[in-house]
């Protein structure tokens, strides 16, 4: 079975740019999760979405970020505009429930320049 | 609410000592456990869980976690390192209600020295 799915792998661009990550859960799972991952502050919740529908965004640093998930096999990460301080590692997961254990795709590596 | 704390974030045994990972929750309902493993560049995977049966869980690897209440602890210990277990370990707690999502700690990483 396939598993999460992020795309790109890989993301450099430019500061001002629009940047956008995407996912593709495991089919039959419910919840959907965005997080990033750097040195300094580790691994961070942004947003979960349960049936497509926003439940927690308060992990979302600032109003550059936006996230949306128009159905369930399908959830974008949007960042406009980009800024050097967004360089992480972005990383996609999806579970049955919330409190289940998450599958977490490879992650997209983003470097803003 | 709920809260994971990792003892140590970095931890570095020889080759075939004892692996012991701390991991210390807080939570106000009957909790869910979970450890995981990230290898370099690699998203999370899932080592084990605890969802309230056996206490002493087994998972992938060779790694087991006892579930101490009494303790509030989830440590993970495996009885002899290889190499291959060079990574980082994160802890995770989430509740048996459904209402909370998992909550990680801030991991430890893992060095095995030859």
């Amino acid at each position: 079975d396939a598993g999460v799915i992020q795309s790109p792998r890989h993301e450099v661009t430019e500061m001002g740019q629009e940047v956008t990550l995407r996912c593709k859960p495991i089919s039959g799972h419910n919840s959907l999760f965005w997080y990033r991952q750097t040195m300094m502050r580790g691994l961070e919740l942004l947003i979960y979405f349960n049936n497509n529908v926003p439940i927690d965004d308060s992990g979302m640093p600032e109003d550059r970020f936006s996230a949306k998930m128009p159905n369930a096999s399908f959830s974008t990460l949007k960042i406009q505009p980009s800024e050097p301080r967004d360089s992480a590692v972005y990383f996609c997961a999806s579970s049955f429930e919330k409190n289940q254990p998450q599958h977490f795709g490879d992650g997209t590596r983003l470097s803003i320049l | 609410a709920q809260s994971v704390t990792q003892l140590g974030s970095h931890v570095s045994v020889s080759e075939g000592a004892l692996v012991l990972l701390r991991c210390n929750y807080s939570s106000s309902v009957p909790p869910y456990l979970f450890w995981y493993v990230q290898y370099p560049n690699q998203g999370l995977q899932l080592l084990l869980k605890y969802t309230s049966a056996a206490t002493l869980v087994k998972g992938i690897n060779g790694f087991e976690a006892e579930f101490k209440k009494s303790e509030t602890s989830f440590h993970l210990t495996k009885p002899s390192a290889h190499m291959s277990d060079a990574a980082e370990y994160f802890c995770a707690v989430s509740d048996y209600t459904g209402r909370r999502a998992l909550t990680f700690g801030s991991g430890t990483r893992l060095q095995v020295q030859p």
